[in-house]
Formats: C-alpha cells, structure tokens, sequence
C-alpha cells in the first residue's frame, strides 16, 4: 500500500465548475496534512494546510480533512483555467520527521 | 535573493563526471531538504538537515554525497551518476523539522540528465 495515495488524473472540469481532488494516507498517527501546487516545468508551491478534522477554507479553496477515515480532499471552486496543474497531497508523518508526498493529480481546466 | 534558490537550473553530465548542486534560502530556515522527482512518479525525499545535522538519508546511493556547512546553504556532490539518475532535483527549507506546523518552501529545481 502507498503511503499517500492520490488520483494520477487527469481530472477534467469545465470553467467555473468545482474540482474535487482526493488524498488517502496510510499512517494513522499523522497529523498535518498539505496541498501545494506544481505547474508543469515549476516547482511545488504550498495552497493549503490542515491539521485538524472539518473543513479549512482559503478563497477559493476548501481542504477537507476525516481523520478516522484516513481521508484528506481539497475542492476547486469556480475553476479557473489557471488553475490547470498537477495537485500534490502532502502528510507529515508521524513524529513529524518526515513528509510523504503523493504522485500527483493532473488537473485540467477547460475554458 | 529572496526565497529559495538553485543553481544550475540545468545540468547535463556524463557518467564519469563530477559535479554539485547548490541551494541557498533567504528565508532564515534551520531545515533544509534535498527531493528528487521522476516523471509520473512521487516526489522522494533523499536528505534532510535540521539545525546544519543530516537527520535524514532516505537510502540514498553514496553517488549522491549531501554537504550543508550552514543553515542557509546545502550542496549535493554527484559523481559517478547514471542514466536513470536523470530528474528534477528540488531544495526545500522550513523553518525546523518536527514541527507540526512546519511547511516546506521550495527552490525552482536543478533538471539533471546524464547521459
């Protein structure tokens, strides 16, 4: 099993429509959670973090988080063609010595 | 200079060469990160330095060599590099390792080949 498994995509959305992207993650004890941002040929840039279980709103952005489900989601609202990218979960595990990234989610917005 | 820096931004070499990566952070870090990062594959972490000591060798092969003789500086010596050793090589600070809080600031990367 992956220690941070995500979606490879790609998800398609229309402009203006919500992307859902999701994360799951195999160790139990961790504690924060991040989504960041890779544009092609860029690095990884942070857009969101979570440490604990609800919803964590940033603009457009919403990071879900359901601890007892091993389970952490970050919606899109009103897509933007801009935000066409490849979204990576991130968890810190625990002890917080280390944070394991995901593959990715390829996110494509379609103007 | 602001942020997280890299250079060379690209880098081609031979097997039988040797070279270095540099990183420098502007942000007064104390934990910096070397990751790299192969096509459709996750984003691996090689070493991690916390406070100028290597807390972290990710089982990485000795051809890659790590040096951070300062909090704002971390250097990665290669030699003796394969083919399948070609990727985006990322720098990473924060602002110290093991807090919960922590997010990682990355550099633009190094895309290395070897041919």
């Amino acid at each position: 099993q992956k220690e941070v498994e995500q979606n490879s995509g790609p998800l398609s959305v229309p402009e203006g429509a919500i992307a859902s992207l999701n994360c799951t993650y195999s160790d139990r004890g961790s504690q924060s959670f991040f989504w960041y941002r890779q544009y092609s040929g860029k690095s990884p840039e942070l857009i969101m973090s979570i440490y604990s279980n609800g919803d964590k709103e940033d603009g457009r952005f919403t990071a879900q988080l359901n601890k007892a489900s091993q389970y952490v989601s970050l919606l899109i609202r009103d897509s933007q063609p801009s935000d066409s990218a490849t979204y990576l979960c991130a968890v810190l595990n625990t002890g917080g010595f280390k944070t394991i990234f995901g593959a990715g989610t390829r996110l494509f917005v379609k103007a | 200079e602001t942020g997280v820096t890299q250079t060379p931004r690209h880098l081609v070499m031979g097997m039988t060469n040797k070279k270095s990566l540099k990183c420098e952070q502007h942000l007064g870090h104390n934990a910096m990160y070397w990751y790299k990062q192969s096509a459709k594959k996750p984003l691996e972490l090689m070493f991690v330095y916390n406070f100028k000591e290597q807390t972290e060798n990710n089982s990485v092969p000795s051809r890659f060599s790590p040096e951070c003789p300062n909090s704002s500086h971390l250097f990665l010596h290669l030699h003796t590099l394969q083919p399948e050793d070609s990727a985006l090589y990322l720098c990473a600070s924060s602002q110290a390792q093991n807090s919960p809080t922590d997010t990682q600031y990355f550099g633009p990367g190094t895309r290395l080949t070897v041919l």
